[in-house]
């Protein structure tokens, strides 16, 4: 089955620098790259995703990037601000041919913006 | 659209009790699931159903778990009897054919 791996498992940066976080997956067939925020004492929010055909995409400060050769996808947050301040989850997902949808969560990174 | 509604969104009980939980999910999404979130083991998926019919179940901790979806508006997480090591927060989420899962604000469980 599907297993994906999420690194660094916490990340501290200063307010206005970028932040990086990275997955790697292990099943080829996955096609579905979701990224998660979850603030505290809530549930995750589908902030950015991408598929298995584009390589790239953006939106405002947030950016998700797909290797599929290399089985990885990172995401990118620019001009950090405190609010950014969260645990992200990524995700990846192989559709089946009955239409089930099971997105296998990486462990999760803590990001901390420091003003 | 109100998103993925949970109820109750916290539960206080003695071990030994039954526990359920809510979940109403989007309105014409076809997929809903259920995961559990700890501190030691993250989140896990429990259950899914597609067009209400549950697809997999191997992620339920053990027989005194079970969910059912009665309806496409509606679905139930029941733990019976309840053990302390239940403690949790735990979410439904849902889905339409295009994967994107949508989750609830989550129903924090303490078992005493």
């Amino acid at each position: 089955g599907e297993n994906v791996e999420q690194h660094p498992s916490t990340l501290s940066v200063q307010e206005g620098d970028s932040a990086v976080i990275k997955c790697t997956y292990s099943d080829s067939a996955s096609n579905y790259f979701p990224w998660y925020k979850q603030e505290l004492g809530k549930g995750p929010q589908l902030i950015i995703d991408i598929r298995s055909n584009v390589g790239e995409k953006k939106d405002q400060r947030i950016a998700v990037t797909l290797n599929k050769t290399a089985k990885h996808f990172s995401l990118h947050i620019t001009e950090t601000q405190p609010e950014d301040s969260a645990v992200y989850f990524c995700a990846a997902l192989r559709g089946d041919i009955q239409g089930a949808q099971k997105l296998v969560f990486g462990q999760g990174t803590r990001l901390t913006i420091n003003p | 659209d109100a998103g993925v509604i949970q109820s109750p969104r916290h539960e206080v009980t003695e071990m030994g009790q039954e526990v359920t939980l809510r979940c109403k999910p989007i309105s014409g999404h076809n997929s809903l699931f259920w995961y559990r979130q700890t501190m030691m083991r993250g989140l896990e998926l429990l259950i899914y159903f597609n067009n209400n019919v549950p697809i997999d179940d191997s992620g339920m901790p053990e027989d005194r778990f079970s969910a059912k979806m009665p309806n496409a508006s509606f679905s139930t997480l029941k733990i019976q009897p309840s053990e302390p090591r239940d403690s949790a927060v735990y979410f439904c989420a849902s889905s339409d054919k295009r994967g994107e899962q949508f989750f609830g604000p989550g129903t924090r469980l303490t078992v005493l």
